[in-house]
């Protein structure tokens, strides 16, 4: 398996543009997660989806983000419109608990460096 | 609300010496325990995780972790790190009430000089 994958793996935009960022989960995995990562934040749970359904989005900072998972295979995080407190390093993760393998695994991160 | 606390920041070691994090989290039912590994530049790794069994779980590179029930803790340690090592260190917990749902302590950013 190709393991979790993301798109882009590096971002650059300049305040006020849309951003999106985009994530394949392993093949089988119910859940995916979005996480951003920052120095002064540390790693944060944005939203999670188990069946492509999100479950909670209490992390999701403002209403400028959103995220959709359409189907199984295919997740994104929208940022509209971005600014440069956005900037981080955003990963996805999926999971299939419930079976003892509980762990998430993921993605490489995209780095989104907004100006 | 559950939580998971970590202990130290940042520890900077000395190539063969010994290594123990701490990780503590509060929950009183049924957890999985988790330590994550992530190297400069890169994504978060598992590095080992209990969910039943042995309390003293042997992860890769020569990690081990040690569940204490009675003091909620899950405490990584390594007998002789390396350099290699240098890494930030994340513990996680997932509960029986959160649905696959984890809980991530704050980090622990390792320095081994050589």
């Amino acid at each position: 398996d190709a393991g979790v994958i993301q798109s882009p793996r590096h971002e650059v935009t300049e305040m006020g543009q849309e951003v999106t960022l985009r994530c394949k989960p392993i093949s089988g995995h119910d859940y995916l997660f979005w996480y951003r990562q920052t120095m002064m934040r540390g790693l944060e749970l944005l939203i999670y989806f188990n069946n492509n359904v999100p479950i909670d989005d209490s992390g999701m900072p403002e209403d400028r983000f959103s995220a959709k998972m359409p189907n199984a295979s295919f997740s994104t995080l929208k940022i509209q419109p971005s600014e440069p407190r956005d900037s981080a390093v955003y990963f996805c993760a999926s999971s299939l608990p419930g079976t003892g393998v509980d762990e998430q695994y993921f993605g490489p991160g995209t780095r989104l460096t907004v100006t | 609300a559950q939580s998971v606390s970590q202990h130290n920041h940042h520890v900077i070691l000395s190539e063969a010496a010994s290594l123990e994090l701490g990780c503590n989290y509060s929950y009183g039912g049924t957890v999985n325990l988790f330590w994550y590994v992530q190297y400069p530049g890169q994504h978060l790794q598992l590095l080992l995780k209990y969910f039943s069994g042995d309390p003293l779980v042997k992860g890769i590179k020569g990690f081990e972790a040690e569940f204490i029930k009675s003091k909620f803790s899950f405490n990584l340690r390594k007998p002789s790190v390396q350099w290699s090592d240098t890494a930030e260190y994340f513990c996680a917990v997932s509960t029986d009430n959160q649905g696959g749902k984890l809980i991530f302590g704050q980090g622990t950013e390792l320095s081994v000089k050589p």
